[in-house]
């Protein structure tokens, strides 16, 4: 069964860096994702697909801040020079017969 | 630019209907495979339904199916959602979101802001 794993909170200073984590189940290790973004009382923002080669295709307006590397089963999303705004939930998001999501992880900006 | 924007929530009671609607603009709304997606307040996100942009074939998360329909009409690039039977469990924000790569489910790379749907008596 497909299934994204992220872990629930993370949380970093303002200006430092993060890697968010997202897994994939055992057996899809070669799957695409996606890294979504919701801000607080938002709808969701795509910010970018994700290669199982690290290869990555960001939306429209996304900052360079945000970049995406993979390694096996894992995506993996990092936000640099954070700010206050990056103070959200982080989704990743696949697809098979339908989409999956994972469980987000709430970024906390120190 | 491409814009999506949902309307149709509101207050039901349990056993009722609802539907929903997304207006796309922007981009070939036929060429896309379209989504709805929910969330419950303060949970996360919840895939809905997909439909291919011809409309002939339709997914649904096990949740909902045989209780809501997706369908969409191109001659006024409008996506809906028919939501019966309903449950207090779906009260959730319903998001339509648009598939980045034509002709395929894929990445999700534009989101509507989302409407309200409360099932309470």
């Amino acid at each position: 069964q497909l299934v994204l794993t992220q872990s629930p909170s993370a949380s970093a200073s303002l200006g430092a860096s993060v890697k968010l984590t997202c897994t994939l189940s055992s057996g899809h290790s070669s799957y695409s994702i996606a890294w979504h973004q919701q801000q607080p009382e938002k709808g969701p923002r795509y910010l970018m697909k994700l290669n199982n080669d690290g290869s990555h295709n960001k939306g429209d307006g996304i900052p360079d801040r945000f970049s995406g590397s993979s390694s096996g089963a894992e995506r993996y999303l990092t936000i640099s020079s954070l700010q206050s705004e990056d103070e959200a939930d982080y989704y990743c998001q696949t697809w098979d017969t339908g989409i999956i999501f994972g469980g987000g992880t709430k970024l906390t900006v120190l | 630019e491409v814009h999506l924007l949902e309307s149709g929530g509101g207050l039901v009671q349990p056993g009722g209907s609802l539907r929903l609607s997304c207006a796309a603009s922007g981009f070939t709304f036929s060429s896309y495979v379209m989504n709805w997606v929910r969330q419950a307040p303060g949970k996360g996100l919840e895939w809905v339904s997909t439909i291919s942009g011809s409309g002939g074939s339709t997914y649904y998360a096990d949740s909902v199916k045989g209780r809501f329909a997706i369908s969409r009409d191109k001659s006024n690039n409008t996506l809906y959602l028919q939501l019966n039977s309903l449950r207090a469990e779906d009260t959730a924000v319903y998001y339509c979101a648009k598939v980045a790569a034509m002709a395929t489910i894929g990445a999700l790379d534009y989101w509507g802001q989302g409407t309200l749907v409360t099932v309470s008596s």
